[in-house]
């Protein structure tokens, strides 16, 4: 069974601008949650999606949004971006909500110059 | 940002030695996860932990569920070079206001195995 994907791998992008970030599931999860990695702060929750619904929220500004399609799929998106947004983006997914395994993807590395 | 303890913080040891570390926390968990993570790569996920005083096996791997819910174990026995990279702690809460993946993560142990 295929792992979860993320596209892309790396990103450069400048002050300002937006980004999209997308994550395939494990075939078969429904749930999907997203994680920003710093050196600084570590792993931090950004959000959850389970049947297209965001589940929860972590502590981030309203630039940081997401969205599921019916599909499990799921994006990500930063709007206006800020150099401390640089950081690794994960995506984790598991086969339902309150199921505690959940399975992460390579990441996307954003740099923002 | 919100982390739970680990320490040790680095480990360098020599391979064949064991190895324990750990993960406190301030809150009670209802789940505990242990990842490793490698340079460039996602977590991956090692053991999981869903009762208070369990102890779970994989391979040479043990981890333990704290009996006070506050805590968790992680130990590696006879250490290989392939054992390098950081390992997290990660505790997940009941919310009672709904159903929630959400995972609180420790700050991380990097462990280096020296041949």
């Amino acid at each position: 069974k295929a792992g979860v994907t993320q596209t892309p791998r790396y990103l450069i992008k400048t002050r300002g601008q937006q980004v999209t970030l997308s994550c395939s599931p494990i075939s078969g999860h429904r749930s999907v949650s997203w994680y920003q990695q710093t050196p600084g702060q570590g792993l931090q929750f950004l959000f959850e999606y389970f049947s297209e619904t965001q589940r929860n929220k972590g502590n981030f500004p309203g630039r940081f949004s997401g969205r599921q399609f019916s599909n499990s799929r799921s994006e990500m998106n930063v709007s206006t971006l800020e150099l401390g947004d640089s950081a690794l983006y994960l995506c984790a997914s598991s086969w339902r909500d309150r199921v505690y395994e959940q399975f992460f993807g390579p990441g996307t590395r954003l740099t923002v110059l | 940002g919100q982390q739970l303890n680990q320490s040790p913080q680095s480990m360098f040891i020599q391979e064949g030695e064991d190895v324990s570390m750990n993960c406190t926390s301030s809150s009670i968990f209802n789940t505990w996860l242990w990842y490793k993570q490698d340079p460039g790569e996602g977590p991956v996920l090692l053991i999981a932990l869903y009762k208070a005083g369990e102890l779970t096996s994989n391979g040479r791997l043990t981890a333990q569920f704290g009996i006070t819910r506050k805590d968790s174990f992680l130990n590696i026995s006879a250490s290989i070079p392939s054992d390098v990279g950081i390992y997290f702690c990660a505790g997940q809460r009941l919310n009672y206001g709904g159903a929630t993946n959400k995972l609180i993560f420790g700050t991380g142990t990097l462990l280096a195995v020296q041949p």
